[in-house]
């Protein structure tokens, strides 16, 4: 079954800072991977996702993430954090549709 | 740009009592799902369902959960008799044109309260 790990459920960076939050997935079939971005009292937005056609994949607000088979990672990462990114971030990885979160990581962004 | 739109925002109600959550899934989508995060836990998957009927379901939906389109835009989450542990944030997501595996939209949520 696939199953997701997000290592840290706090991180905080200073305003300017690398962002790197990680993941880590395992299936038994080439996975879709998913990230998505709770902001306070709202829903999951959709910061980016795999689907096999390249492996750093870029998405909305400056995010990428690469795709590491051989470490079953997709860590997500920002060069450059603003106040704004803070908000919780979750992992998924498909399974034959339905979304397998991992628990989600709650980022902090010191100004 | 379209958006998943879930009402009520939040609903506060007596444990045993009915309720139904509402939500309108982006229009041209075939697939809709409903997900649940307890607070502080994570997100997961309650039920999926595609040409109108439930696709698959986790152990979590039971006999008190049950879901319907019932005309074609709205599609609803009813628990028959609420329990404590039933409090949670409810998110609806419709995806996919042509796959399962398209990008899952969701909606706001729905705060439920059980009393």
């Amino acid at each position: 079954a696939q199953s997701v790990t997000q290592l840290g459920s706090h991180v905080s960076v200073s305003e300017g800072a690398l962002v790197l939050l990680r993941c880590n997935y395992s299936s038994s079939v080439p996975p879709y991977l998913f990230w998505y971005v709770q902001y306070p009292n709202q829903g999951l937005q959709l910061l980016l996702k795999y689907t096999s056609a390249a492996t750093l994949v870029k998405g909305i607000n400056g995010f990428e993430a690469e795709f590491k088979k051989s470490e079953t990672s997709f860590h997500l990462t920002k060069p450059s954090a603003h106040m704004s990114d803070a908000a919780e971030y979750f992992c998924a990885v498909s399974d034959r549709g339905k979304l397998i979160f991992g628990q989600g990581t709650e980022l902090s962004v010191k100004p | 740009e379209p958006e998943v739109t879930q009402t009520p925002s939040h609903q506060v109600t007596q444990m045993g009592q009915e309720v139904i959550l509402r939500c309108v899934p982006i229009s041209n989508h075939l697939y809709f799902y409903w997900y649940r995060q307890i607070l502080g836990q994570k997100v997961e998957f309650l039920v999926s369902f595609y040409n109108n009927e439930i696709s698959e379901k986790s152990e979590i939906f039971d006999d008190q959960f049950s879901v319907e389109r019932p005309d074609g835009s709205n599609f609803t989450l009813k628990i028959r008799s609420t329990k404590l542990e039933d409090s949670a944030m409810y998110f609806c997501a419709s995806g996919g044109t042509s796959g399962r595996e398209e990008t899952q939209y969701f909606g706001p949520g729905t705060r439920l309260l059980v009393l």
